[in-house]
């Protein structure tokens, strides 16, 4: 497609659940990075992954956080036992130089 | 602490004036850029300026950067209320590592 596509656009679970969001990256795009912005805040980092070299997790909060990649393809971020403090704006953006943005998914845990 | 720290946090101006934000850094970076943020939603790439240079245009956009002093300004010329968003700085560092963007300024432009 002709941008980064995120899916669903809006999640709201129940505490507890697991979700899984979706990126879907631009073609030819070997960076790949996820955010979460919460309410009226910056972006905060989560994971990178650059082609087929080991992902940089560093920003991943707790291990109930997990992303995939394979290749320069399809992202997956899943949140376990969600809890409240999970809800939050989650982007995906994707880079050669500059980096291209989703509309990201809204998440709202209760 | 971010490695880009924009200031101020907020800014509020009338159409017409120019508004002006800032971003600081700590280490040596590849190149600095500037993103727009409508909404809470995707942000907008608006402009990139590498280490070797020191000042880009892009309309009514002027970025400048000072390595010596690790910093950055976004200047928006005679603004417009569709202006209005928040803007962030992103660098990326030396080697060529991830993308890291600082907390913003959130941009108010009155009609």
């Amino acid at each position: 497609g002709a941008g980064v596509s995120q899916s669903p656009s809006n999640k709201v679970t129940e505490k507890g659940k697991d979700v899984e969001l979706r990126c879907d990256p631009i073609s030819g795009h070997t960076a790949l990075y996820w955010y979460r912005q919460r309410l009226g805040q910056g972006l905060e980092f989560l994971i990178y992954f650059q082609g087929n070299s080991a992902p940089d997790k560093s920003g991943l909060p707790s291990d109930r956080f997990s992303a995939e990649r394979t290749g320069e393809s399809v992202s997956t971020l899943t949140i376990q036992r969600t809890q409240q403090e999970d809800s939050a704006v989650y982007l995906c953006a994707t880079s050669n130089t500059e980096a291209f943005f989703g509309q990201g998914t809204r998440l709202t845990v209760v | 602490s971010q490695q880009g720290e924009e200031d101020p946090q907020a800014l509020s101006i009338q159409e017409g004036e120019n508004a002006t934000m800032n971003c600081s850094y700590k280490t040596s970076i590849n190149n600095l850029q500037w993103y727009r943020q409508n909404s809470g939603r995707g942000l907008v790439h608006l402009i990139l300026i590498r280490s070797n240079e020191r000042e880009k245009h892009s309309g009514r956009l002027r970025v400048t950067l000072d390595t010596s002093k690790k910093s950055s300004s976004l200047l928006i010329t005679a603004s417009r209320a569709a202006d209005t968003a928040s803007y962030f700085c992103a660098t990326v560092l030396g080697g060529g590592s991830r993308l890291t963007f600082g907390e913003g300024t959130q941009l108010t432009v009155n009609p």
